[in-house]
């Protein structure tokens, strides 16, 4: 069974521009789960999505930060303008349902400069 | 706002020791909790869970949970330099947002 993939796997941007990430999660995982891991911290969640609903963005700064889901499957966590502050791992997991075991992907990297 | 915490560590245990990481959290109606061990560089990855009080083991691991007390711990038998990592607390509450703590840092010495 194939796991979660992400791309890209690393991304340096300067400030101000914009980045887009891409996750694909394990087929048939009906929840998906994008992250945000600073260096020493544990992942906080940055959204949830039921299929393609959102099911919770209450972590999410969406002054800059824009998630979406299409057709319930891929999913794109786009960041725009980039703040320095936002360098960190980006993780995206998936669940077969919501209050089972997460699966992550191999996360991209963001250094904004 | 759920809390769920954990001491950074770094944990340092001798190699063939037991290992006892620890996790506290706030929301009484959590139903499920989870242990992943993180690599420096790499992505979180599924130890164990448990969703019930008591005792769960699974090979050199075992998963405590005591729901009265609002804690879950992880015992690792006969640690192994391969262990070293951050073990990751993760604690889904009813309302099934997950809440992660911050990570204990355990070493494993020869």
């Amino acid at each position: 069974e194939a796991g979660v993939a992400q791309s890209p796997r690393y991304k340096i941007i300067e400030k101000r521009q914009s980045v887009a990430f891409w996750c694909n999660p394990i087929s048939g995982h009906a929840t998906l789960y994008w992250y945000q891991q600073i260096l020493g911290q544990g992942p906080k969640l940055l959204i949830q999505f039921q299929n393609n609903g959102v099911v919770d963005d209450s972590q999410l700064p969406k002054d800059r930060f824009s998630a979406e889901r299409l057709k319930g499957v891929d999913s794109t966590l786009k960041i725009q303008p980039a703040k320095l502050e936002d360098s960190a791992v980006y993780l995206c997991a998936s669940s077969l349902v919501r209050q089972e075991t997460q699966y992550f992907g191999p996360g991209t990297r963001l250094l904004v400069l | 706002q759920k809390e769920v915490e954990q001491n950074s560590g770094p944990l340092s245990v001798p190699e063939g020791a037991i290992a006892s990481l620890n996790c506290t959290y706030s929301d009484r109606g959590s139903q499920s909790f989870f242990w992943y061990r993180q690599y420096s560089g790499k992505s979180p990855e599924l130890i164990m869970s448990i969703y019930s009080n008591g005792d769960k083991e699974d090979g050199r691991f075992t998963a405590q949970l005591n729901k009265a007390s609002q804690y879950v711990s992880l015992l690792i038998r006969d640690s192994q330099p391969s262990d070293s990592a951050t073990y990751l607390c993760a604690v889904l509450p009813g309302g099934y947002i997950p809440t992660f703590g911050r990570g204990t840092s355990l070493i494993v010495h020869p």
